[in-house]
Parts: C-alpha cells; sequence; structure tokens
C-alpha cells in the first residue's frame, strides 16, 4: 500500500506560473525522493533530499523536507508547458533497503 | 552512461499463462528493484535485488518471483497470469545498497493479460 499523500490531486496553471506540490508521509525516512512521469512512461528522478537536510535545489526546482511534521513540498518556478506531467514523491524507510514507497501523484497541467 | 532498460516494452498474455520481463540496471549498481503501477493501487513494491540475493519483498503473492544474476541483470516472473496482473512493471536500479543513493527508473513494461 501507499505510505503517503500528495495535495493537491491535480493542478492546472499558466506557462510561467509556480507549482507547488505537497506529501505527506508515515514513518521515519533515509530520504525522500520525487520523480516525474509523462503519460504512463518511466519514472525520471528529479531530486533526493536526506533526512538531516531541510531544503535542496536543483535548476528550477526547490524541496523542503519537514521530518517533525513528516512531509515535503516540491516547488517548480516559471513553469513551461513540457513540465506537465505527474509527480510522485518516494520515501525511503529507515533501515528498509532500497524500498520506495511512494505517494498517491499530482497531476500537474501547464498550460500556453 | 546508459540507463537502466528493461524489455520487452510491451506484453500481451492471456490468462493462466506465465511471462518473464527484463531489466538491465545502469553499470556499477548492483540493486535492483521492480514495482507494479497500476490506476487503482498506485505505485507498489514487489521486491529487491542486491547482489543475488532478494532484500525485500512486497505484499504479493507467491505468482511474483524474481531473480538477480551475476552481472545485475534481473528477471521478473509472473505464472498463472490474472486479468488483474495488467499493468506497467517497472525497474529501478540504484549504486548504494543502504536505501541513502538516487534510484534510477527504466522505461517500463506495459503488460496487458486478455
Amino acid at each position: 500500500s501507499q505510505q503517503g499523500e500528495e495535495d493537491p490531486q491535480a493542478l492546472s496553471i499558466q506557462e510561467g506560473e509556480n507549482a507547488t506540490m505537497n506529501c505527506s508521509y508515515k514513518t521515519s525516512i533515509n530520504n525522500l525522493q520525487w520523480y516525474r512521469q509523462n503519460s504512463g512512461r518511466g519514472l525520471v528522478h528529479l531530486i533526493l533530499i536526506r533526512s538531516n537536510e531541510r531544503e535542496k535545489h536543483s535548476g528550477r526546482l526547490r524541496v523542503t523536507l519537514d521530518t517533525s511534521k513528516k512531509s515535503s513540498s516540491l516547488l517548480i518556478t516559471a513553469s513551461r508547458a513540457a513540465d506537465t506531467a505527474s509527480y510522485f514523491c518516494a520515501t525511503v524507510p529507515t533501515g528498509g533497503g532500497n524500498k520506495l514507497t511512494f505517494g498517491t501523484g499530482t497531476q500537474l497541467k501547464v498550460e500556453l | 552512461k546508459a540507463g537502466v532498460t528493461q524489455t520487452p516494452r510491451y506484453l500481451i498474455k492471456t490468462r493462466g499463462q506465465q511471462v518473464t520481463l527484463s531489466c538491465s540496471p545502469i553499470s556499477g549498481h548492483r540493486s535492483v528493484s521492480w514495482y507494479q503501477q497500476t490506476p487503482g493501487q498506485g505505485l507498489q513494491f514487489l521486491f529487491e535485488y542486491f547482489s543475488e540475493t532478494q532484500r525485500n519483498k512486497g505484499n504479493f503473492p507467491g505468482r511474483f518471483s524474481g531473480r538477480q544474476f551475476s552481472n545485475s541483470r534481473s528477471e521478473m516472473n509472473v505464472s498463472t497470469l490474472e486479468l488483474g496482473d495488467s499493468a506497467l512493471y517497472l525497474c529501478a536500479s540504484s549504486s548504494s545498497g543502504m536505501g541513502l543513493g538516487e534510484q534510477y527508473f527504466g522505461p517500463g513494461t506495459r503488460l496487458t493479460v486478455t
């Protein structure tokens, strides 16, 4: 079963706007990873944030992690139509090897 | 480096048959994990292999099995296929065996059971 929830389930914005997605999880973690998926294809790795990190940046992506609230957020700045996809957070639990537990995903649509 | 590759990309099988899917990890990665993605259940963990040993197994029936070879390539097998096994099957590889590193996914195998 999926561990976490993502919020919102769907998000529609205009090109150039920022998009924020939130993820909540339930157990202690080693790290949290964000992925993008286009139309039922493979998952593209976006960013990994470790449990002792609070914020991480990669290009137009900014990820925050609050382990006390067991939550994370992904911010995409200056969105483009090509960012249209589903976004998933996935956690690696402490002592869980490489098992990823995924959230329910956010469907982002960026309109021209 | 080449990414994670999966073969075949698409499969159509009949109920009761069995199927074998293959995954080649990124060169040097010794951890391979398998996931099933369906519209109803989302992304669910099947199993993980590291250095030819199964380390973790998800909550799937025994019809789902896998193995890893000495070159880290992995296969998963589903026997006695059911309609509900129709899904996108994804594999991921990682250089870390301790759950500390990035995990990279292949393009998936789309299995349709009729």
